[in-house]
């Protein structure tokens, strides 16, 4: 089967850095997604990561181990606007590609 | 370029009542998903279609959803009878093969089963 995990809840102040953490174990993995969703709105694409290391965009950096089963999305100089969901999401090669999410990560900035 | 759009936005029935959702996708995408997605959860996939064919619809429940994607184009998702488990958003989505395994979201269709 296909496992995705990731914590429930962050909180963090305005102008700090986060760190949300994914671990995965699935069959025929092609690669990592993140996605932010606001409350109320749909999932919009952050990242996607299908080789080893660190993919930098802006204030949001993803990484991915292929040999650990491990992600992590880390936001820098945090705004109130970062305040969401970030689902973390893994690229199923079967039958065509399946992306299945983790349960989410709601990430709470504070002023 | 318009996006995935999705209607409607909400919908609240009683239970034991049918309910459908429409979802035109982006122009020119060949795979389409509806995604269930209950509030504080991830999205679950229900189904994914190739064009016109249902590719993975093995997480729908067949007993009371029923899907069509007739012209390969927009799709239908249907719940008949609704039950009160039902109330989720209910999220399209699209993507292309050149899109890497992105998908492209509407904003979903809030169902509440009273």
């Amino acid at each position: 089967g296909q496992n995705i995990d990731q914590p429930t809840e962050m909180t963090a102040t305005e102008g700090a850095i986060v760190q949300i953490n994914c671990t995965y174990q699935t069959s025929g993995f092609n690669g990592l997604f993140w996605y932010q969703q606001h409350a109320g709105e749909a999932p919009t694409f952050l990242s996607y990561n299908v080789l080893d290391g660190l993919e930098e965009k802006g204030r949001f950096s993803s990484f991915l181990s292929r040999s650990k089963g491990y992600s992590y999305l880390l936001l820098k100089e945090l705004q109130m606007k970062d305040s969401a969901s970030y689902l973390c999401a893994a690229l199923i090669k079967a039958a065509g590609n399946k992306l299945t999410f983790g349960g989410g990560t709601r990430v709470l900035v504070k002023p | 370029e318009a996006g995935v759009v999705q209607s409607p936005r909400y919908k609240i029935i009683e239970k034991k009542q049918p309910v459908a959702f429409w979802c035109n996708p982006i122009s020119g995408h060949n795979t389409l998903y509806w995604y269930l997605q209950n509030l504080g959860q991830g999205p679950e996939l229900l189904i994914r279609y190739e064009n016109e064919e249902a590719v993975d619809d093995s997480q729908l429940p067949k007993d009371r959803f029923s899907a069509e994607r007739l012209k390969g184009v927009d799709s239908t998702l249907k719940i008949q009878p609704a039950e009160l488990g039902d109330s989720a958003v209910y999220l399209c989505a699209s993507s292309s093969k050149t899109s890497s395994g992105e998908l492209f979201f509407g904003e979903g269709s809030r169902l509440t089963v009273l």
